[in-house]
Protein backbone atom coordinates (compact mmCIF):
# COMPACT_ATOMS: atom_id res chain seq x y z
CA UNK A 1 0.00 0.00 0.00
CA UNK A 2 1.35 3.80 -0.92
CA UNK A 3 1.49 5.41 1.91
CA UNK A 4 3.94 7.86 4.12
CA UNK A 5 6.06 6.54 6.63
CA UNK A 6 7.53 9.03 10.11
CA UNK A 7 9.62 7.69 12.50
CA UNK A 8 9.82 7.41 14.99
CA UNK A 9 6.89 7.85 16.62
CA UNK A 10 8.05 9.34 19.76
CA UNK A 11 11.22 10.86 20.72
CA UNK A 12 13.02 12.05 23.61
CA UNK A 13 15.84 14.47 23.44
CA UNK A 14 17.97 16.44 25.64
CA UNK A 15 18.31 20.00 25.43
CA UNK A 16 21.30 20.79 23.43
CA UNK A 17 20.77 18.05 21.02
CA UNK A 18 19.78 17.80 17.82
CA UNK A 19 17.61 14.94 16.32
CA UNK A 20 16.58 13.61 12.85
CA UNK A 21 12.90 12.80 12.20
CA UNK A 22 12.53 10.43 9.04
CA UNK A 23 9.88 10.74 6.26
CA UNK A 24 9.43 8.57 3.27
CA UNK A 25 6.93 7.95 0.98
CA UNK A 26 6.18 5.87 -2.01
CA UNK A 27 3.16 7.60 -3.72
CA UNK A 28 5.72 8.79 -6.47
CA UNK A 29 4.55 12.74 -5.04
CA UNK A 30 7.46 15.27 -5.97
CA UNK A 31 6.27 17.97 -3.16
CA UNK A 32 6.85 17.24 0.47
CA UNK A 33 6.37 19.08 3.59
CA UNK A 34 7.17 19.17 6.99
CA UNK A 35 4.88 21.19 9.53
CA UNK A 36 4.08 21.59 13.42
CA UNK A 37 1.61 20.95 15.19
CA UNK A 38 1.28 22.59 19.14
CA UNK A 39 -1.93 22.69 20.90
CA UNK A 40 -4.51 25.37 20.06
CA UNK A 41 -2.55 26.72 16.57
CA UNK A 42 -3.19 26.06 12.93
CA UNK A 43 -0.19 23.84 11.58
CA UNK A 44 2.37 25.79 10.42
CA UNK A 45 5.00 25.49 7.81
CA UNK A 46 8.78 24.39 8.30
CA UNK A 47 10.07 23.56 5.24
CA UNK A 48 8.71 22.20 1.98
CA UNK A 49 10.34 20.34 -1.23
CA UNK A 50 9.11 20.29 -4.43
CA UNK A 51 11.81 18.61 -6.66
CA UNK A 52 14.80 16.56 -5.56
CA UNK A 53 18.07 19.06 -4.61
CA UNK A 54 15.37 21.49 -3.98
CA UNK A 55 13.53 23.09 -0.86
CA UNK A 56 12.16 26.34 0.49
CA UNK A 57 11.85 27.68 3.96
CA UNK A 58 7.94 27.92 5.20
CA UNK A 59 6.79 30.05 8.05
CA UNK A 60 8.96 29.17 11.08
CA UNK A 61 12.25 27.27 10.03
CA UNK A 62 15.02 29.01 12.02
CA UNK A 63 16.20 26.06 14.33
CA UNK A 64 15.67 23.34 11.29
CA UNK A 65 17.24 21.89 8.54
CA UNK A 66 15.83 19.27 5.89
CA UNK A 67 17.28 17.26 2.82
CA UNK A 68 16.16 16.10 -0.33
CA UNK A 69 18.49 13.99 -1.44
CA UNK A 70 16.14 11.08 -3.51
CA UNK A 71 12.19 11.85 -4.38
CA UNK A 72 11.03 9.56 -1.75
CA UNK A 73 12.57 10.80 1.73
CA UNK A 74 12.85 14.18 3.41
CA UNK A 75 14.30 13.98 6.65
CA UNK A 76 13.86 16.67 9.13
CA UNK A 77 16.46 17.93 11.39
CA UNK A 78 15.59 19.53 14.75
CA UNK A 79 18.62 21.34 15.78
CA UNK A 80 19.95 22.87 19.12
CA UNK A 81 19.21 26.07 17.89
CA UNK A 82 15.64 25.64 17.89
CA UNK A 83 14.10 27.53 21.01
CA UNK A 84 10.75 25.45 21.75
CA UNK A 85 11.13 21.98 19.61
CA UNK A 86 8.21 19.84 22.01
CA UNK A 87 5.91 19.55 19.27
CA UNK A 88 4.30 16.91 16.77
CA UNK A 89 5.61 17.19 13.29
CA UNK A 90 3.71 15.94 10.49
CA UNK A 91 5.25 15.21 7.16
CA UNK A 92 3.21 15.36 4.22
CA UNK A 93 3.43 15.01 0.27
CA UNK A 94 1.13 16.11 -2.59
CA UNK A 95 1.10 16.22 -6.52
CA UNK A 96 2.29 19.24 -7.15
CA UNK A 97 0.61 22.66 -6.94
CA UNK A 98 -2.02 20.82 -5.13
CA UNK A 99 -4.54 20.97 -7.72
CA UNK A 100 -6.73 18.97 -5.90
CA UNK A 101 -6.05 19.95 -2.27
CA UNK A 102 -5.29 17.06 -0.86
CA UNK A 103 -2.05 16.34 1.39
CA UNK A 104 -1.11 12.68 2.27
CA UNK A 105 0.04 13.05 5.94
CA UNK A 106 2.39 10.80 7.90
CA UNK A 107 1.37 9.67 11.22
CA UNK A 108 3.53 12.01 13.12
CA UNK A 109 6.22 12.32 15.61
CA UNK A 110 5.86 13.80 18.68
CA UNK A 111 9.48 15.28 19.92
CA UNK A 112 9.84 16.20 23.99
CA UNK A 113 12.72 17.67 24.99
CA UNK A 114 13.70 16.79 29.10
CA UNK B 1 -2.10 39.12 8.25
CA UNK B 2 -3.69 36.04 7.64
CA UNK B 3 -5.94 34.97 9.57
CA UNK B 4 -8.65 31.14 9.67
CA UNK B 5 -11.09 31.33 12.41
CA UNK B 6 -13.14 28.43 13.81
CA UNK B 7 -14.40 27.27 16.93
CA UNK B 8 -12.32 25.93 19.60
CA UNK B 9 -14.74 23.04 20.40
CA UNK B 10 -18.18 21.81 19.34
CA UNK B 11 -20.53 19.11 21.91
CA UNK B 12 -22.98 17.42 19.64
CA UNK B 13 -25.24 14.38 20.11
CA UNK B 14 -24.96 11.33 18.33
CA UNK B 15 -27.75 10.94 15.45
CA UNK B 16 -27.80 14.51 15.00
CA UNK B 17 -26.56 17.50 12.89
CA UNK B 18 -23.60 19.71 13.22
CA UNK B 19 -22.15 22.65 11.07
CA UNK B 20 -18.56 23.70 11.94
CA UNK B 21 -18.22 27.22 10.51
CA UNK B 22 -14.72 29.05 9.28
CA UNK B 23 -13.98 32.72 8.49
CA UNK B 24 -11.26 33.83 6.45
CA UNK B 25 -9.00 36.72 5.49
CA UNK B 26 -6.19 36.06 3.45
CA UNK B 27 -4.17 37.21 0.27
CA UNK B 28 -6.11 35.97 -2.52
CA UNK B 29 -7.63 32.16 -2.68
CA UNK B 30 -7.32 29.35 -4.10
CA UNK B 31 -9.19 26.87 -2.71
CA UNK B 32 -10.56 25.93 1.06
CA UNK B 33 -9.93 22.60 2.92
CA UNK B 34 -11.27 20.54 5.36
CA UNK B 35 -9.48 17.48 7.16
CA UNK B 36 -10.08 15.83 10.02
CA UNK B 37 -8.17 14.61 12.57
CA UNK B 38 -8.15 11.75 15.05
CA UNK B 39 -6.38 12.94 18.58
CA UNK B 40 -2.56 11.56 18.01
CA UNK B 41 -3.63 10.85 14.46
CA UNK B 42 -2.37 12.00 11.10
CA UNK B 43 -5.02 14.87 9.42
CA UNK B 44 -7.08 13.01 6.48
CA UNK B 45 -9.12 14.93 3.21
CA UNK B 46 -12.79 15.24 3.82
CA UNK B 47 -13.20 18.29 1.23
CA UNK B 48 -12.50 20.83 -1.03
CA UNK B 49 -13.86 23.75 -2.51
CA UNK B 50 -12.94 26.33 -4.76
CA UNK B 51 -16.18 27.88 -6.17
CA UNK B 52 -19.45 28.55 -4.26
CA UNK B 53 -22.00 26.37 -3.13
CA UNK B 54 -22.28 22.97 -1.57
CA UNK B 55 -20.02 20.14 -2.04
CA UNK B 56 -22.14 16.89 -1.00
CA UNK B 57 -19.83 14.07 -0.07
CA UNK B 58 -21.69 11.20 1.64
CA UNK B 59 -22.65 12.28 5.48
CA UNK B 60 -20.13 15.39 5.11
CA UNK B 61 -20.75 18.48 2.97
CA UNK B 62 -18.93 21.52 2.72
CA UNK B 63 -20.20 25.09 1.94
CA UNK B 64 -18.47 28.10 0.67
CA UNK B 65 -19.36 31.55 0.19
CA UNK B 66 -16.42 33.38 -1.23
CA UNK B 67 -17.48 37.14 -1.17
CA UNK B 68 -18.11 36.49 3.18
CA UNK B 69 -15.24 35.04 2.96
CA UNK B 70 -16.77 31.74 4.77
CA UNK B 71 -17.31 28.42 4.91
CA UNK B 72 -19.21 25.17 6.97
CA UNK B 73 -18.69 21.81 7.21
CA UNK B 74 -21.80 19.88 7.80
CA UNK B 75 -21.72 16.62 9.38
CA UNK B 76 -25.29 14.80 9.35
CA UNK B 77 -25.98 11.59 11.22
CA UNK B 78 -23.59 11.51 14.18
CA UNK B 79 -21.31 8.84 14.87
CA UNK B 80 -19.28 8.48 17.42
CA UNK B 81 -16.39 8.05 15.25
CA UNK B 82 -16.86 11.52 14.08
CA UNK B 83 -15.05 12.77 17.56
CA UNK B 84 -12.42 14.12 16.46
CA UNK B 85 -10.73 17.51 15.56
CA UNK B 86 -11.78 19.03 12.23
CA UNK B 87 -9.23 21.60 10.27
CA UNK B 88 -9.89 24.34 7.89
CA UNK B 89 -7.21 25.49 5.56
CA UNK B 90 -7.40 27.92 2.46
CA UNK B 91 -4.86 28.35 0.02
CA UNK B 92 -3.54 31.87 -0.70
CA UNK B 93 -2.24 33.34 -4.03
CA UNK B 94 0.74 32.18 -3.56
CA UNK B 95 -0.24 28.51 -3.38
CA UNK B 96 0.54 28.16 0.18
CA UNK B 97 -2.19 26.75 2.73
CA UNK B 98 -3.27 28.84 5.87
CA UNK B 99 -4.68 26.23 8.42
CA UNK B 100 -6.92 27.09 11.36
CA UNK B 101 -6.67 25.74 14.84
CA UNK B 102 -8.84 23.46 14.09
CA UNK B 103 -12.18 22.41 15.83
CA UNK B 104 -12.68 20.24 18.62
CA UNK B 105 -16.17 17.91 18.09
CA UNK B 106 -17.33 15.99 21.02
CA UNK B 107 -20.04 13.53 20.09
CA UNK B 108 -21.81 12.55 23.12
CA UNK B 109 -24.42 9.01 23.17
Amino acid sequence: DGGITQSPKYLFRKEGQNVTLSCEQNLNHDAMYWYRQDPGQGLRLIYYSQIVNDFQKGDIAEGYSVSREKKESFPLTVTSAQKNPTAFYLCASSTPGLVSGELFFGEGSRLTVL
Amino acid sequence: GQNIDQPTEMTATEGAIVQINCTYQTSGFNGLFWYQQHAGEAPTFLSYNVLDGLEEKGRFSSFLSRSKGYSYLLLKELQMKDSASYLCAVMDSNYQLIWGAGTKLIIKP
